[in-house]
């Protein structure tokens, strides 16, 4: 496609529900990339992914948060059993080389949780 | 943790005034990167400097970095209304592939 797509671009949830947030990354690229954003702050590593493999996981806040990404294309965040402070944006973007080149970033997925 | 910090939080300035945002970092790093981030969207890459770079331009912007400090300037000239936005620094550390984003400076241009 043109540019990253995120969806649901806004999600509103109870405590204690699963939400499955998606990202289309630019075609052909191998890199893609979660960040978390909270209200006014920077952004929060979470995920990135070379090709299908999460080679660095370290910024996933809990076991409750997993991602996925399939063909080498599209990912998924979930997050389980979301609380209120999980109440973020989250952004993905991707990349087509390694070692730290530019990122293209999607519009992001709002989440609260009520 | 955050790799980079910036400075200042915030930043209010009138048209055609130039406009200065610093960063620093922790780690060795292969480059720096700036991206803006208009509100409540999402972010924008500006420009890219590597750490064998010293200063780098573009258009209006003009990027620093001091890797013996391990900190980074950007500078905007000539500021515009339409330059206001926030815009972070991210840092790729040597030997990983992921970009570690700063705190972000909110800059407001009033026309």
């Amino acid at each position: 496609g043109a540019g990253v797509s995120q969806s649901p671009s806004n999600k509103v949830t109870e405590k204690g529900k699963d939400v499955e947030l998606r990202c289309d990354p630019i075609s052909g690229h191998t890199a893609l990339y979660w960040y978390r954003q909270s209200l006014g702050q920077g952004l929060e590593f979470l995920i990135y992914f070379q090709g299908n493999s999460a080679p660095d996981k370290s910024g996933l806040p809990s076991d409750r948060f997993s991602a996925e990404r399939t063909g080498g294309s599209v990912s998924t965040l979930t997050i389980q059993r979301t609380q209120q402070e999980d109440s973020a944006v989250y952004l993905c973007a991707s990349s087509s080389f390694r070692q730290g080149a530019e990122l293209f970033f999607g519009e992001g997925s709002r989440l609260t949780v009520l | 943790s955050q790799q980079g910090e910036e400075d200042p939080q915030a930043l209010s300035i009138q048209e055609g005034e130039n406009a200065t945002m610093n960063c620093s970092y922790k780690t060795s790093i292969n480059n720096l990167q700036w991206y803006r981030q208009n509100s409540g969207r999402g972010l924008v890459h500006l420009i890219l400097i590597r750490s064998n770079e010293r200063e780098k331009h573009s258009g209006r912007l003009r990027v620093t970095l001091d890797t013996s400090k391990k900190s980074s300037s950007l500078l905007i000239t000539a500021s515009r209304a339409a330059d206001t936005a926030s815009y972070f620094c991210a840092t790729a550390p040597y030997n990983t592939d992921k970009l570690i984003f700063g705190t972000g400076t909110r800059l407001q241009v009033f026309p």
